[in-house]
């Protein structure tokens, strides 16, 4: 089975300093992990994934995130916060295979002070 | 761009009612997924449907959902009598298998059902 922690529940960071949003995951196979986002009234969008191959991973808009096997985490960051980036963020994990389902951590809602 | 619709985007129905809510995948794509998201609560898995038959589903999945893919691009969630704690945002995904796109799900929206 596959679980996903997100500690806390709301992060504030000024515009321009470092974002880092954690994540800790449980599975018993080697999973697939994801970071998505969710802006206001919209759907959830893929910021980027990791599929066992680079242990670091880029995504969209800056952000990347690096799979640590040993801490069993998927800590997700961005250089520089910009006031678009306010949102809810969720990572995911599913099981290595095409098209498993995802299995969600409750979000992390990112708000970005001018 | 392709993405994933839903409609309708705000369903209020009464206890007991029967829902559909559509959902329009992206059109080269296989695999068809249904979460949900209570407010304040985790996303969870429902359903995920490929070949035109269910291919995993979750225990919150009981005889009062049901899924079809009536044709070639429409895939819809049925809950047949409504209750209260089935209000929540319910997400439309899908994905397909491919080099470039495997392992992503493209979600909708979402249609938030509220149940009085």
């Amino acid at each position: 089975a596959q679980s996903v922690t997100q500690l806390g529940s709301h992060v504030s960071v000024s515009e321009g300093a470092l974002v880092l949003l954690r994540c800790n995951y449980s599975s018993s196979v080697p999973p697939y992990l994801f970071w998505y986002v969710q802006y206001p009234n919209q759907g959830l969008q893929l910021l980027l994934k990791y599929t066992s191959a680079a242990t670091l991973v880029k995504g969209i808009n800056d952000f990347e995130a690096e799979f640590k096997k040993s801490e069993t985490s998927f800590h997700l960051t961005k250089p520089s916060a910009h006031m678009s980036d306010a949102a809810e963020y969720f990572c995911a994990v599913s099981p290595s295979g095409a098209n498993s389902k995802l299995t969600f951590g409750k979000g992390i809602t990112l708000s970005v002070r001018p | 761009e392709p993405e994933v619709t839903q409609t309708p985007s705000h369903q209020v129905t009464q206890m007991g009612q029967e829902v559909i809510l559509r959902c329009v995948p992206i059109s080269n794509h296989l695999y068809f997924y249904w979460y949900r998201q209570i407010l304040g609560q985790k996303v969870e898995f429902l359903v995920s449907f490929y070949n035109n038959e269910i291919s995993e589903k979750s225990e919150i999945f009981d005889d009062q959902f049901s899924v079809e893919r009536p044709d070639g691009s429409n895939f819809t969630l049925k809950i047949r009598s409504t209750k209260l704690e089935d209000s929540a945002m319910y997400f439309c995904a899908s994905g397909r298998p491919g080099a470039g796109a495997t392992y992503e799900q493209y979600f909708g929206p979402g249609t938030r059902l509220t149940v009085t």
